[in-house]
């Protein structure tokens, strides 16, 4: 099974609307972690948001906030205002943690958002 | 404060040559990861070096390896180099905190195999 499944391999949003970036996970640990990452044309990956499965808020990152639902083990990152610099790709992942103090990352296959002025 | 570097950014080899990466996490960060990047795979889980130990590794044969230095610096060694090797490889620099975990990615090497 998946680890981390990212259902739209492609999204379209209009200039300062919000958009919704689904991600669901598998794990069968009590404790891990939820992240987002951007990664433009360019290549390079940025950290977007971070969400521990023991937190009980919605982790928020200035226009970027994550809608955990544990039950539902989904984490989608939601933007607000959307911005043609929004326009890029999306990575959900997941921490779990391998013995004491090791981690493993598990990767989604990415969303692909696009911008319309 | 400097982000995540790595070096060399781009590099061309021939099968059957071996390659060695580096990367200077941000300053303080003790915590690096290595991930491949490829259109076929994605993003692959390479291995995670804390304050010089392998705390895990992914699923990547021995020709993968790597090690962290005592000023929290890392490297990759691909040995043996074969085509499917091409790929992005991307380092990543990690700090826990009380309630979050941050990792920062360096800009990546770009690693062609021919």
């Amino acid at each position: 099974a998946q680890k981390i499944t990212q259902t739209q391999p492609g999204m379209f949003v209009q200039e300062k609307e919000a958009v919704t970036l689904d991600c669901t996970y598998d794990t069968s640990d009590q404790s891990y972690g939820l992240f987002w990452y951007k990664q433009p044309s360019s290549g390079e990956m940025i950290f977007l948001i971070y969400q521990g499965s023991y937190d009980e808020q919605n982790a928020t990152e200035g226009r970027y906030s994550l809608n955990f639902q544990k039950a539902r083990k989904s984490a989608n990152l939601v933007i607000s205002a959307s911005q043609l610099g929004d326009s890029a790709m999306y990575f959900c992942a997941m921490r779990e943690a391998v013995g004491n103090t090791g981690n493993q990352f598990y990767f989604g296959t990415g969303t692909s958002l696009t911008v319309i002025p | 404060k400097a982000g995540v570097t790595q070096t060399p950014r781009y590099l061309i080899k021939t099968r059957g040559q071996q390659v060695t990466l580096s990367c200077s996490p941000i300053s303080g960060h003790r915590s690096v990861s290595w991930y491949q990047q490829t259109p076929g795979q994605g993003l692959q889980f390479l291995f995670e070096y804390f304050s010089e130990t392998q705390r895990n590794k992914g699923n990547f044969p021995g020709r993968f390896s790597g090690r962290q230095f005592s000023n929290s610096r890392s490297e990759m060694n691909v040995s043996t180099l074969e085509l499917g090797d091409s790929a992005l490889y991307l380092c990543a620099s990690s700090v826990e905190r009380e309630f979050s975990y941050e990792q920062y990615f360096g800009p990546g090497t770009r690693l062609t195999v021919t």
